[in-house]
């Protein structure tokens, strides 16, 4: 089946430090969102990215959606510890007309350090 | 406007046993989700209902059943509780299942049930 591979695992960094997660696709994606887990929460959406080159911010969050639809990026500028959680991107595919389910990556989680 | 719902919140069970999650949205959207969340596995969906009357099969549907009561509320029931669906389990509830122009529709998580199955 279809799978989003996310990447890194983990990232440690410290507060003031820039983050990046990065989600791949080995085929073109219809869209994709992307979601932040507190720890002991539960996932909030974030963002959706649905066109080619497509890139959305939201005050120090930078989404990119890659020209081929194949990959995309999250960028956090300036961490702080209120950014600390699981960040996961979700993909779906269009299957002859009709839209699949989302599949969520493994997720990246981000942990600062004051 | 409390958004999904879910109980129990926690629930340890024996290998076998029997139980039902609940859940619940105000929101008055149509479509609804049970997924579960390992460990560095991420969330997989289990069940899904497009919309009332409709349910269908995720990525990991055995062992679970579903019942879309009705438009507010989707139940997962595990007959025979395996130590594999230790996990968390996840609602979620959209507004339509999927959007116009290629996009998908937003969605909405619960609360969570964290299930220990000994």
């Amino acid at each position: 089946g279809q799978q989003v591979m996310q990447i890194p695992q983990y990232q440690h960094v410290q507060e003031g430090e820039d983050f990046t997660t990065y989600c791949n696709s080995s085929t073109t994606l219809s869209n994709i969102q992307w979601y932040k887990q507190r720890p002991g929460g539960h996932p909030v959406f974030l963002i959706q990215l649905v066109k080619s080159g497509e890139v959305k911010k939201q005050k120090r969050l930078t989404f990119q959606f890659g020209e081929a639809k194949k990959n995309s990026s999250l960028h956090i500028t300036a961490t702080q510890t209120t950014d600390v959680g699981t960040y996961f991107c979700a993909g779906s595919w269009n299957y002859g007309g009709s839209q699949g389910n989302l599949i969520f990556g493994k997720g990246t989680k981000l942990s600062v350090k004051p | 406007n409390a958004g999904v719902t879910q109980t129990p919140k926690f629930q340890v069970l024996k290998t076998g046993q029997s139980m039902t999650l609940q859940c619940a949205q105000d929101m008055n959207h149509n479509s609804m989700y049970w997924y579960r969340q390992d460990p560095g596995m991420g969330l997989r969906l289990i069940y899904y209902s497009a919309s009332e009357g409709t349910t269908d099969k995720g990525e990991v549907p055995n062992g679970y059943n579903v019942s879309r009561l009705n438009k507010r509320e989707f139940s997962l029931r595990l007959e025979s509780a395996a130590p594999s669906q230790t996990s968390v389990y996840f609602c979620a509830s959209s507004e339509v299942y999927a959007g116009s122009g290629g996009s998908q529709y937003e969605q909405y998580f619960g609360p969570g049930t964290r299930l220990t199955v000994t």
